[in-house]
């Protein structure tokens, strides 16, 4: 089945640093989300791309929906500790409203 | 606004008993989704409804899981009988039009 790469799984950064974070996937996806989940809870919908080259911010947070189509970016700037937590990819496939494929994470740590 | 509410937060049962896990999604959203989460596994799309009606659950991992949405504001969750390998965390989301979903709490399960 479809399969989303996420790297890299985890990243240990100082407070104040920026981070990157990307996803790839085997097959072309017509729209891209990135979530957010801190421990204990569910995933937070932090930005959703829909365009091939669209460029979105949310905050100090910027996704990016590669011009092939096949991956995605995530930047945060000037990283907080609150950024703390474990952040996904999801892709959707043209024509499977409702299938979203997740990535497997990557987990993010912020030392003070 | 009310989110996605779950409940059981926490369940622990014991081996082939009967486990209902609820939801309520968040008002005027027409699709729910069901989804488990573990370790090794990541997030998976056990099964989704439109308008109350299952779309697709060929992520139901057996014959021992089943998913009712009986109205718009409740859905249910059921594994019968209980096995230790269904130990995960289960997760419902709404979206009002199937690719931006919004995430409950999650109900972690136990089985021993």
């Amino acid at each position: 089945g479809q399969q989303l790469n996420q790297s890299p799984q985890s990243m240990f950064i100082q407070e104040g640093e920026d981070v990157s974070m990307n996803c790839t996937s085997s097959s072309i996806f017509n729209t891209w989300l990135w979530y957010k989940q801190d421990p204990g809870e569910g995933p937070v919908l932090l930005i959703a791309l829909y365009k091939a080259g669209e460029l979105t911010s949310n905050g100090r947070l910027t996704a990016q929906f590669g011009i092939t189509r096949k991956d995605s970016f995530l930047n945060i700037s000037a990283s907080i500790p609150s950024d703390v937590g474990i952040y996904f990819c999801a892709g959707q496939e043209g024509g499977s409203q409702g299938n979203l494929i997740f990535g497997k994470g990557t987990k993010l740590s912020v030392k003070p | 606004d009310a989110g996605v509410i779950q409940s059981p937060r926490h369940e622990v049962t014991e081996m082939g008993q009967e486990v209902t896990l609820r939801c309520k999604p968040i008002s005027g959203h027409d699709y729910l989704f069901w989804y488990r989460q573990t370790m090794m596994r990541g997030l998976e799309l056990l099964i989704y409804f439109n308008n109350n009606v299952p779309i697709d659950d060929s992520g139901m991992p057996e014959d021992r899981f089943s998913a009712k949405m009986p109205n718009a504001s409740f859905s249910t969750l059921k594994i019968q009988p209980s096995e230790p390998r269904d130990s995960a965390v289960y997760f419902c989301a709404s979206s009002p039009q199937g690719t931006e979903q919004y995430f409950g709490p999650g109900t972690r399960l136990t089985v021993t």
